[in-house]
């Protein structure tokens, strides 16, 4: 049974624009909820997390929204630029457990 | 920042030849690491956790004959796909826990492995 549940699968957004992409989670015990960029050929690199405490993180161009009653969280992407074309995966863990990741978000931000 | 340093980053070997991938943390010690597999455009899947010093904990349906790991320290854990089959290609990818870090999961760079 799949625990996180991400979408839209694929994202064309134009450069300038906002990405926005959506996940759902099952288990009301997870308390980490962290944002993966994977490019082609390359291990998942860490872009933003958040705790269920706060309902809002911006780092930079990045910013986590967060709602714990629908329990849902999402990664807004502003002024998206073609190097932000990649895949994105949401995941949710708690106490240092394995992290349980969505099925993921391919983004093609075009110029 | 940690890091995370996984070998090879591709290899290609003969069907029924084993292969070991290393997953290194430079600069912390990973108590728990995770090995991953990601078929082409899918999300990760979890192969196993293990802790230094004790055996794995392989999820369903994984063959703990065909993958084994090893976590001899806290600063390596080593994948070995034995036997390999062509349905063993894939990418798989390490990740090493340290709870002391804010966000405590890092991914190695991930390995390919073609088996021909």
């Amino acid at each position: 049974q799949q625990q996180v549940k991400q979408s839209p699968q694929s994202l064309i957004v134009q450069k300038g624009g906002i990405s926005i992409i959506n996940c759902a989670y099952e288990n009301t015990a997870f308390d980490y909820f962290p944002w993966y960029q994977q490019f082609p050929g390359k291990g998942p690199a860490l872009l933003i997390a958040i705790r269920p405490d706060v309902s809002e993180k911006k780092e930079g161009r990045f910013t986590i929204s967060f709602n714990k009653s629908a329990k849902q969280f999402s990664l807004h992407i502003m002024d998206s630029q073609p190097g932000d074309s990649a895949t994105y995966f949401c995941a949710a863990t708690f106490g240092g457990n394995m992290l349980t990741f969505g099925g993921g978000t391919r983004l093609m931000v075009k110029p | 920042g940690a890091v995370v340093s996984q070998h090879p980053s591709w290899v290609i070997c003969k069907s029924g030849t084993s292969v070991k991938i290393e997953c290194r943390s430079l600069d912390f010690q990973a108590t728990t690491m995770f090995w991953y597999r990601q078929f082409p455009k899918q999300s990760l899947m979890l192969m196993a956790t293990s802790n230094e010093g004790s055996k794995a904990t392989y999820e369903q349906g994984v063959e703990k004959d065909k993958f084994l790991i090893n976590h001899a320290s806290l600063t390596l854990s080593t994948l070995t796909v034995t036997s390999a089959h062509p349905e063993d290609s894939s990418f798989y990818i390490c990740s090493a826990y340290q709870p002391q870090n804010n966000y405590g999961y890092t991914f190695g760079s991930g390995t390919r492995l073609t088996v021909v």
